[in-house]
Protein backbone atom coordinates (compact mmCIF):
# COMPACT_ATOMS: atom_id res chain seq x y z
CA UNK A 1 0.00 0.00 0.00
CA UNK A 2 1.86 3.26 -1.35
CA UNK A 3 0.61 6.66 1.57
CA UNK A 4 0.76 9.81 0.32
CA UNK A 5 0.91 12.54 2.28
CA UNK A 6 -0.31 16.27 1.71
CA UNK A 7 0.77 19.25 1.30
CA UNK A 8 4.66 18.36 1.78
CA UNK A 9 5.12 21.55 3.78
CA UNK A 10 2.64 23.55 5.62
CA UNK A 11 3.65 26.71 6.63
CA UNK A 12 1.61 28.37 9.99
CA UNK A 13 2.05 30.29 12.84
CA UNK A 14 2.02 29.56 16.19
CA UNK A 15 -1.82 29.04 18.07
CA UNK A 16 -3.20 27.99 14.26
CA UNK A 17 -4.50 24.65 13.55
CA UNK A 18 -2.89 22.27 11.02
CA UNK A 19 -4.58 19.46 8.99
CA UNK A 20 -2.34 17.19 7.61
CA UNK A 21 -3.65 14.36 5.01
CA UNK A 22 -2.47 10.64 4.36
CA UNK A 23 -4.52 8.88 1.62
CA UNK A 24 -3.53 5.23 0.67
CA UNK A 25 -3.82 3.52 -2.32
CA UNK A 26 -5.91 0.78 -0.96
CA UNK A 27 -8.05 0.34 2.00
CA UNK A 28 -5.68 0.17 5.30
CA UNK A 29 -6.58 -3.29 6.98
CA UNK A 30 -7.84 -3.60 10.50
CA UNK A 31 -7.53 0.23 11.41
CA UNK A 32 -3.31 -0.27 11.48
CA UNK A 33 -2.76 3.43 11.02
CA UNK A 34 -0.10 5.50 12.73
CA UNK A 35 1.27 8.76 12.69
CA UNK A 36 4.71 10.00 14.03
CA UNK A 37 6.26 13.24 14.33
CA UNK A 38 10.00 13.98 13.98
CA UNK A 39 12.50 16.79 14.58
CA UNK A 40 15.77 16.85 13.63
CA UNK A 41 18.54 14.55 14.89
CA UNK A 42 15.94 12.90 16.73
CA UNK A 43 14.21 9.29 16.72
CA UNK A 44 10.40 9.82 15.62
CA UNK A 45 7.62 9.67 18.18
CA UNK A 46 4.79 7.73 18.15
CA UNK A 47 1.72 10.49 18.48
CA UNK A 48 -1.22 7.98 16.83
CA UNK A 49 -2.59 4.60 16.33
CA UNK A 50 -5.24 2.97 15.58
CA UNK A 51 -6.23 5.98 13.36
CA UNK A 52 -7.51 7.77 16.36
CA UNK A 53 -5.72 6.41 20.13
CA UNK A 54 -3.50 8.87 21.55
CA UNK A 55 -0.05 7.25 22.63
CA UNK A 56 0.72 8.23 26.21
CA UNK A 57 1.98 11.36 27.16
CA UNK A 58 0.72 13.08 23.70
CA UNK A 59 -1.07 16.45 24.44
CA UNK A 60 -4.84 16.57 23.69
CA UNK A 61 -4.37 18.86 20.81
CA UNK A 62 -3.57 15.89 18.70
CA UNK A 63 -5.81 14.08 17.21
CA UNK A 64 -6.12 11.58 14.81
CA UNK A 65 -9.40 10.87 12.43
CA UNK A 66 -10.19 9.10 8.86
CA UNK A 67 -11.35 5.28 7.39
CA UNK A 68 -10.36 3.56 4.49
CA UNK A 69 -8.01 5.39 2.61
CA UNK A 70 -8.17 8.86 4.12
CA UNK A 71 -6.66 9.68 7.31
CA UNK A 72 -6.09 13.05 8.90
CA UNK A 73 -3.60 14.39 11.67
CA UNK A 74 -5.27 17.57 13.61
CA UNK A 75 -2.86 19.22 15.54
CA UNK A 76 -5.81 21.83 16.97
CA UNK A 77 -3.82 24.66 18.09
CA UNK A 78 0.41 24.67 17.41
CA UNK A 79 2.25 25.15 20.06
CA UNK A 80 6.38 26.04 18.76
CA UNK A 81 7.09 22.58 19.95
CA UNK A 82 5.25 21.11 17.36
CA UNK A 83 6.98 22.32 14.43
CA UNK A 84 8.51 18.95 12.75
CA UNK A 85 8.06 16.77 10.17
CA UNK A 86 4.91 14.33 10.53
CA UNK A 87 4.72 10.70 9.20
CA UNK A 88 1.39 8.09 8.86
CA UNK A 89 2.37 4.33 8.53
CA UNK A 90 0.49 1.41 7.99
CA UNK A 91 0.39 -2.33 8.22
CA UNK A 92 -1.05 -4.94 6.01
CA UNK A 93 -0.57 -8.21 4.35
CA UNK A 94 2.80 -8.43 6.17
CA UNK A 95 4.03 -5.63 4.42
CA UNK A 96 4.20 -1.73 6.69
CA UNK A 97 4.76 1.31 4.59
CA UNK A 98 5.35 5.06 5.49
CA UNK A 99 4.09 7.95 3.94
CA UNK A 100 6.61 10.59 2.68
CA UNK A 101 6.23 12.79 5.27
CA UNK A 102 5.04 16.20 6.40
CA UNK A 103 6.91 18.94 7.16
CA UNK A 104 5.16 21.52 9.68
CA UNK A 105 6.96 24.78 9.90
CA UNK A 106 7.05 28.23 10.90
CA UNK A 107 5.28 31.01 9.17
CA UNK B 1 12.73 1.98 31.88
CA UNK B 2 12.14 1.08 28.23
CA UNK B 3 14.82 1.38 26.24
CA UNK B 4 16.46 0.09 23.04
CA UNK B 5 20.18 1.09 22.84
CA UNK B 6 21.98 0.63 19.31
CA UNK B 7 25.06 -0.13 18.59
CA UNK B 8 27.97 2.38 17.34
CA UNK B 9 27.81 3.63 13.78
CA UNK B 10 29.89 2.05 11.05
CA UNK B 11 31.67 2.93 7.78
CA UNK B 12 31.63 0.12 4.92
CA UNK B 13 32.95 -0.27 1.70
CA UNK B 14 30.65 -1.49 -1.56
CA UNK B 15 29.93 -5.11 -1.26
CA UNK B 16 30.49 -5.33 2.38
CA UNK B 17 28.54 -6.75 5.27
CA UNK B 18 27.00 -4.60 8.24
CA UNK B 19 25.46 -6.22 11.62
CA UNK B 20 23.72 -3.57 13.66
CA UNK B 21 22.91 -4.61 17.56
CA UNK B 22 19.72 -3.21 19.33
CA UNK B 23 19.66 -4.05 23.57
CA UNK B 24 16.42 -4.16 25.08
CA UNK B 25 15.76 -3.17 28.77
CA UNK B 26 13.11 -2.23 30.98
CA UNK B 27 10.46 -5.02 30.13
CA UNK B 28 9.90 -8.70 29.05
CA UNK B 29 11.94 -8.74 25.95
CA UNK B 30 10.11 -11.62 24.90
CA UNK B 31 6.43 -10.08 24.40
CA UNK B 32 7.35 -7.28 22.28
CA UNK B 33 8.26 -7.39 18.29
CA UNK B 34 10.93 -5.12 17.13
CA UNK B 35 11.19 -3.65 13.60
CA UNK B 36 13.90 -2.08 11.75
CA UNK B 37 13.55 1.06 9.67
CA UNK B 38 16.02 2.90 8.08
CA UNK B 39 16.36 6.43 6.73
CA UNK B 40 18.48 8.07 4.40
CA UNK B 41 20.04 11.30 4.66
CA UNK B 42 16.86 13.83 4.62
CA UNK B 43 14.96 11.24 3.56
CA UNK B 44 11.55 9.33 4.76
CA UNK B 45 11.45 6.71 6.68
CA UNK B 46 11.75 2.69 5.01
CA UNK B 47 10.80 -0.04 6.79
CA UNK B 48 13.00 -3.43 6.59
CA UNK B 49 11.35 -6.03 8.64
CA UNK B 50 10.53 -7.10 12.37
CA UNK B 51 11.01 -10.28 14.21
CA UNK B 52 9.58 -11.48 17.32
CA UNK B 53 11.92 -12.03 20.20
CA UNK B 54 9.88 -14.79 21.53
CA UNK B 55 10.32 -17.54 18.92
CA UNK B 56 12.92 -15.41 16.31
CA UNK B 57 10.38 -15.59 13.31
CA UNK B 58 10.84 -13.17 10.78
CA UNK B 59 9.00 -10.67 8.52
CA UNK B 60 10.91 -8.86 5.47
CA UNK B 61 10.59 -6.19 3.21
CA UNK B 62 10.28 -7.67 -0.27
CA UNK B 63 12.87 -5.01 -1.25
CA UNK B 64 15.54 -6.37 1.31
CA UNK B 65 15.03 -10.19 1.10
CA UNK B 66 17.68 -12.41 0.71
CA UNK B 67 19.80 -9.09 1.81
CA UNK B 68 18.40 -9.20 5.34
CA UNK B 69 18.92 -10.75 8.36
CA UNK B 70 16.91 -10.37 11.93
CA UNK B 71 18.00 -12.61 15.01
CA UNK B 72 17.98 -11.93 18.62
CA UNK B 73 19.76 -13.46 21.78
CA UNK B 74 17.16 -13.78 24.19
CA UNK B 75 20.14 -14.68 26.98
CA UNK B 76 21.17 -10.63 26.62
CA UNK B 77 18.00 -8.96 25.21
CA UNK B 78 19.77 -8.45 22.21
CA UNK B 79 18.42 -7.95 18.25
CA UNK B 80 20.53 -7.60 15.48
CA UNK B 81 19.86 -6.98 12.08
CA UNK B 82 22.51 -7.72 9.51
CA UNK B 83 22.66 -6.45 5.64
CA UNK B 84 24.68 -7.56 3.49
CA UNK B 85 25.98 -6.98 -0.34
CA UNK B 86 26.07 -2.90 0.90
CA UNK B 87 25.69 -0.10 -2.08
CA UNK B 88 25.96 3.79 -1.57
CA UNK B 89 22.51 3.60 -1.42
CA UNK B 90 22.45 1.93 1.66
CA UNK B 91 24.10 4.93 3.54
CA UNK B 92 21.25 5.66 6.29
CA UNK B 93 20.49 5.90 9.87
CA UNK B 94 19.02 2.36 10.94
CA UNK B 95 16.41 2.64 13.71
CA UNK B 96 15.24 -0.31 15.66
CA UNK B 97 11.95 0.02 17.74
CA UNK B 98 9.55 -1.73 19.58
CA UNK B 99 5.94 -2.44 18.77
CA UNK B 100 3.74 -1.11 21.04
CA UNK B 101 1.34 -3.81 22.13
CA UNK B 102 2.35 -7.91 22.63
CA UNK B 103 -1.19 -8.08 20.75
CA UNK B 104 -0.64 -5.44 17.61
CA UNK B 105 2.55 -5.20 16.74
CA UNK B 106 1.96 -2.79 13.43
CA UNK B 107 2.58 0.49 15.39
CA UNK B 108 6.02 1.94 17.09
CA UNK B 109 6.00 3.34 20.60
CA UNK B 110 10.04 2.83 21.58
CA UNK B 111 12.54 3.94 19.09
CA UNK B 112 16.18 3.39 19.56
CA UNK B 113 18.30 6.34 18.66
CA UNK B 114 19.65 5.16 15.65
CA UNK B 115 22.93 3.61 14.23
CA UNK B 116 24.47 5.53 11.31
CA UNK B 117 25.92 3.07 8.17
CA UNK B 118 28.09 4.91 6.10
CA UNK B 119 28.75 3.20 2.86
CA UNK B 120 31.53 4.57 0.66
CA UNK B 121 34.77 3.18 -1.26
Amino acid sequence: IVLTQSPGTLSLSPGERATLSCRASQTVSSNYLAWYQQKPGQAPRLLIYGISSRAAGIPDRFSGSGSGTDFTLTISRLDPEDFAVYFCQQYGNARLTFGGGTKVEIK
Amino acid sequence: QVQLVQSGAEVKKPGDSVKISCKASGYTFNRYFIHWVRQAPGQGLEWLGLINPSGGSTTYAQKFQGRVTMTRDTSTSTVYMELSSLTSEDTALYYCARVGSPKYYYYMDVWGKGTTVIVSS
